[in-house]
């Protein structure tokens, strides 16, 4: 599967603990965007990341959020302390360059805080 | 800030014809078109891009007017997998592929 792929698909954590997504990228591609969707909403910018960098995250809350994108292995999004709010669809994208060309989507990983 | 996405939802019979608008107040340097389908993952659509080149994997046609900042899908003969959601995606100089997207436009098609 060439794809963008991401897992898990849904989880669930009690409010006050940590949530990991992971998103591994299309085969070739060294460009990664994380986006949160809320329900009934449109995607919302998080982070752009590179292998080994950090390249904007404007669109991450500076509290409880962080991302990484090792030499080796796939991106992680992290958000410590969950809260009801965090509740949402993250969607990863990836592509092959920085700029004027398609970015992929992963099947997305669905967020729950109970 | 998000662009504006026209209309926010429209219905139409199988075999008839829509246009999807996309207005941004910023100058737009690429517009990129999505659908999504309830549950699934957006699909990329197009890429329009300044200058005039455009990129697509499907027989959508979409146009980009750098002087109003803002692009219209044109879907023609609709069929009934052309329902969902989309969402326009504008990107702006230097920023890559980092996307603001409009609040999107949902699509039904009924036989």
């Amino acid at each position: 599967n060439a794809g963008v792929m991401q897992n898990p698909r849904h989880l669930v954590r009690r409010r006050g603990q940590e949530a990991r997504l992971r998103c591994s990228p299309m085969k070739g591609h060294s460009h990664v965007y994380w986006y949160r969707q809320l329900p009934e909403e449109g995607l919302k910018f998080m982070v752009y990341l590179q292998k080994e960098n950090i390249i904007d995250e404007s669109g991450m809350p500076k509290e409880r959020f962080s991302a990484e994108f090792p030499k080796e292995g796939p991106s992680i999004l992290r958000i410590q302390q969950v809260v009801r709010g965090d509740s949402a669809a993250y969607f990863c994208a990836s592509s092959g360059q920085a700029q004027n060309t398609e970015a992929f989507f992963g099947q997305g990983t669905r967020l729950t805080v109970v | 800030q998000q662009p504006v996405q026209s209309p926010q939802a429209v219905i139409l019979r199988e075999g008839e014809d829509a246009v999807i608008n996309c207005s941004s107040s910023k100058a737009l340097y690429s517009v990129h078109w999505y659908r999504q389908k309830h549950g699934e993952a957006p699909v990329f659509l197009m890429i329009l891009l300044k200058g005039g080149e455009q990129k697509g994997h499907e027989k959508i046609s979409a146009s980009f007017n750098e002087k109003k900042q803002q692009s219209s899908l044109y879907l023609t003969a609709s069929q009934l997998s052309y329902s969902g959601t989309y969402f326009c995606g504008t990107g702006a100089s230097g920023a890559g592929n980092m996307l603001t997207f409009g609040g999107g436009t949902r699509l039904m098609v009924k036989p």
